[in-house]
């Protein structure tokens, strides 16, 4: 089971861009690693899933070094509509996940 | 119309009652999952179920069961309510490596 270990929270001024590292030194060979966003009262929604280097969609990129143990969560140019709480989460094959407590982004005008 | 629900949305119970919470998708997923989340926590996994033969326990199952009546049905239930699950109920499926989660069920045990 891989366990992941972000910060607590984070603030940003809107239009900044915002990078959220996540730690998972005990991820195995077979796992993906997956982000989500949480809004107040709400299920996670996925943001953006990868397994080495990077990956870049329409909301964000994803950044994983050579050795995996730890990824980076780059969001664009952040608004305030991006105040979440967001989870990084390690994908076994086993289906035993660990979300973690999250980073709670606050987005400041 | 969402792909996953979750009803009852809200429910405020007694200790000692039996309580079913009930998760309905129609994304034709086979793998399911029901979280529990507590305030300022993450989620943490009660049970999952790969198909309606197939169930298993996640990090913390004691005091919940579950029953798959169908690909796309999935409930929880707690036999004998007790404070400590008043809690945010989420039900999820998956498919690849993305999880699709319902709106969640927030339980209240007076």
């Amino acid at each position: 089971l891989a366990k992941t270990t972000q910060p607590i929270s984070m603030d940003s001024y809107e239009g900044q861009e915002v990078n959220i590292t996540c730690s998972h030194n005990n991820i195995a060979t077979n796992d993906y690693i997956t982000w989500y966003q949480q809004f107040p009262s709400q299920g996670p929604r996925f943001i953006i899933q990868g397994y080495k280097t990077k990956v870049t969609n329409e909301v964000a990129s994803l950044f994983i070094p050579a050795d995996r143990k730890s990824s980076t969560l780059s969001l664009p140019r952040v608004s305030l509509s991006d105040t979440a709480v967001y989870y990084c989460l390690v994908v076994p094959p086993s289906d035993q996940f660990y979300f973690g407590t999250g980073t709670s982004l606050t987005v400041i005008p | 119309d969402a792909d996953v629900t979750q009803t009852p949305r809200n429910r405020i119970t007694k200790t000692g009652k039996r309580i079913m919470l009930e998760c309905s998708q129609t994304k034709g997923h086979d793998r399911m999952y029901w979280y529990r989340q507590d305030p300022g926590l993450g989620l943490r996994l009660i049970y999952y179920s790969f198909d309606v033969k197939d169930i298993n326990k996640g990090e913390i199952s004691d005091g919940y069961s579950v029953s798959r009546q169908a690909q796309a049905k999935f409930s929880l239930s707690l036999e004998s309510a007790i404070p400590n699950q008043t809690a945010l109920y989420f039900c999820a499926t998956r498919q690849g490596h993305e999880q699709f989660f319902g709106p969640g069920t927030r339980l209240t045990v007076l």
